[in-house]
Order: C-alpha cells, then structure tokens, then sequence
C-alpha cells in the first residue's frame, strides 16, 4: 500500500527552527515527486513547493521560496519541510502529498495525514 | 498569471447536478486537478486530466475544460458530497503549482 506518514504535531515559538518529516512507503521513491501544501485555520490549500528525491531537484512557489526549504533523505525515503525561523503566521497544517505519475505538475493522489504546526510565544 | 479563481460557495439540492468552475490564464495551456476535502480530513483526488477519474472515485463526478475555465459537475450529487472542492493547476510560465480559493458545497 502507497502511504505516506507525517510526523506529529508540534508547538513551538516564534523564532525557533523545525523540521517535520513526511515518510513514504509502498513505491518507488526516487520515481516520483513529493509535494508539501500549506493550510492556515478556515483558510484553502496552498501550494508550497515540491522535490524530486531522485536528483533533489526542487521548485517553490514564489509565496515560499525563501521562507522554507523541502529536503529529502532517500536513505529513508523521507522528505522534509524545514523552517529557520518561525512566525507566527506560519501556524497550519502542513500536508504532503504525492503525484499520480512521475510529473510534478499530475494530480496529487496520494496524501499525507497532516502536520499540525502551531507557533506562539 | 498564476491565480485561480472559485466561487467561494455554491449549493445544490439532493439528486439535483451541480458545476463547480475555475478560472485562470493556466488552464489555457494545462489541465486542471479537483480536490474534495472535508472537515478534519487530507484532501482527495476527485478528477484529473482531460477525463480522468481516479479508482474509487464515484462516476458522478466529471470535468470538463473550455477556453480559461475548467469545471467539476457532479450529477446527482449525494449528501456525502458536501465539501470544499479545490481546484489546481500549475502557473503558465513557471514551474510550480497553484490552487484556486476553494468552493464550498452544501446539499441542500
């Protein structure tokens, strides 16, 4: 079965660092792209970025780039979304999801459970 | 340009059909993908492609393209179908992708 597990929620503060994890399972993982999509409270999904773990080639919306970075460690066939320094207004649930073929533009027809990410002082 | 945009809410009674439609300068060049979420729950992959449905996916659901506006009709639509339908495609000159705002469906 093609699945993909996020790591659990977190709560941090403002100014602190995170990395939440997405671990896939059940395909080839180096074949196909992974997505992560933003979700603020009451709010529509957000495309954030995707990244090709056969090359690590990465694309980013524009509203992203800079503000987070998507990794992946094939060795565990894991992808990451990472923040630096965070913001309050980067609390969401984050989800990641995967294409339906090796495109990264297809459909995403596999999806993560969701990262819940709260950040207050 | 790399917006999308969606009607906020669109309602439909019981049994009755219902489009939902998405407009953008992208879907000249590129399919759209739907999605349906509900409350509390990941999105799904309802419709892709120039008729594609997914495995699982009830074949009520259809899309269709014309010009910038791509759109979901559920024909028949269940009480099970109410949700916020998302709309997404990719920017047309760069890569990277976009959803449109969301629709949210109520069954009346």
């Amino acid at each position: 079965e093609v699945q993909l597990v996020q790591s659990g929620a977190e709560l941090k503060k403002p100014g602190e660092s995170l990395k939440i994890s997405c671990k896939a399972s059940g395909y080839s993982f180096t074949n196909y792209w992974i997505g992560w999509v933003r979700q603020m409270s009451g709010k529509g999904l957000e495309w954030m970025g995707v990244i090709y773990p056969g090359d690590s080639d990465t694309r980013y919306s524009p509203s992203f780039q800079g503000q987070v970075t998507i990794s992946v460690d094939k060795s565990i066939t894991t992808a990451y979304l990472q923040w630096s320094s965070l913001k309050a207004s980067d609390t969401a649930m984050y989800f990641c999801a995967r294409p339906l073929t090796s495109a990264w533009s297809d459909g995403f027809d596999v999806w993560g459970q969701g990262t819940l990410v709260s950040v207050s002082s | 340009s790399s917006e999308l945009t969606q009607d906020p809410a669109v309602s439909v009674a019981l049994g009755q059909t219902v489009r939902i439609t998405c407009q953008g300068d992208s879907l000249r060049r590129y399919y759209a993908t739907w999605y349906q979420q509900k409350p509390g729950q990941a999105p799904v992959l309802v419709f892709y492609g120039q008729n594609n449905r997914p495995s699982g996916i009830p074949d009520r659901f259809s899309g269709s393209s014309s010009g910038n506006t791509a759109s979901l009709t559920i024909t028949g639509a269940q009480a099970e179908d109410e949700a916020d339908y998302y709309c997404k495609s990719r920017d047309s000159n760069s890569n990277y992708g976009v959803f449109g705002g969301g629709t949210k469906l109520t069954v009346l």
